[in-house]
């Protein structure tokens, strides 16, 4: 119940195409659901975050569309740069308990 | 500037020791956690804090140990009892009892056992 599953493992894109990266979770307690992006040798750094009382969050390139009713959230990439290559992680917590529980993560390479 | 700050970077251990693992942060910070990451496992909750002197087990809080005597820093002791320590250990803290709970991470500190 408190895992957050998370596809893919890895995926490349081409410079200027859309990633596409999807979490599920099955706990309802979950209430905040944030991106991290991690380059390597470096700490996560939040990207973007939503609540379930929205559908959609843009923050320039980065859009996370949450569907509660299926308990999935993805991220979308628009026009991918390859600076954005990283591994991004999902996450989730609830107000009851402020750990965040990560996904498996995806290592994101876009292609020059 | 305001930061949490792990030290050291890379941390060789050898087998039977214990080595302890530096955390600090600047942020006025209520939680702090201790992550492992290990590759294409994600990140694993070893042990949180959420108020000083009082700390919880993550999921896997086996072989380790932590204190919090001050709000902070937040030190983990990786003990000869972890039978597999070789991991990029990552330390994290964030505001309790408000909205954002956006954690913050330090840079890691990869520990190798020789």
């Amino acid at each position: 119940q408190q895992q957050v599953k998370q596809s893919p493992q890895s995926l490349i894109v081409q410079k200027g195409g859309i990633s596409i990266i999807n979490c599920a979770y099955e706990n309802t307690a979950f209430d905040y659901f944030p991106w991290y992006q991690q380059f390597p040798g470096k700490g996560p750094a939040l990207l973007i975050a939503i609540r379930p009382d929205v559908s959609e969050k843009k923050e320039g390139r980065f859009t996370i569309s949450f569907n509660k009713s299926a308990k999935q959230f993805s991220l979308h990439i628009m026009d991918s740069q390859p600076g954005d290559s990283a591994t991004y992680f999902c996450a989730a917590s609830s107000g009851s308990s402020y750990k965040l529980i990560f996904g498996s993560g995806t290592r994101l390479l876009v292609r020059p | 500037d305001g930061g949490i700050t792990q030290s050291p970077k890379y941390l060789f251990r050898k087998e039977g020791q214990n080595v302890t693992l530096s955390c600090e942060q600047n942020l006025n910070h209520d939680a702090m956690y201790w992550y492992r990451q290990d590759p294409g496992q994600g990140l694993r909750l070893i042990y949180y804090s959420q108020i000083v002197n009082d700390f919880q087990k993550g999921d896997i809080a086996e072989g380790y140990s932590v204190s919090r005597e001050k709000k902070e820093s937040f030190p983990l002791t990786v003990t000869s009892a972890q039978k597999n320590p070789t991991a990029f250990y990552l330390c994290a803290s964030s505001f309790q009892h408000t909205a954002n709970t956006e954690a913050f991470f330090g840079q890691g500190t990869r520990l190798t056992v020789v």
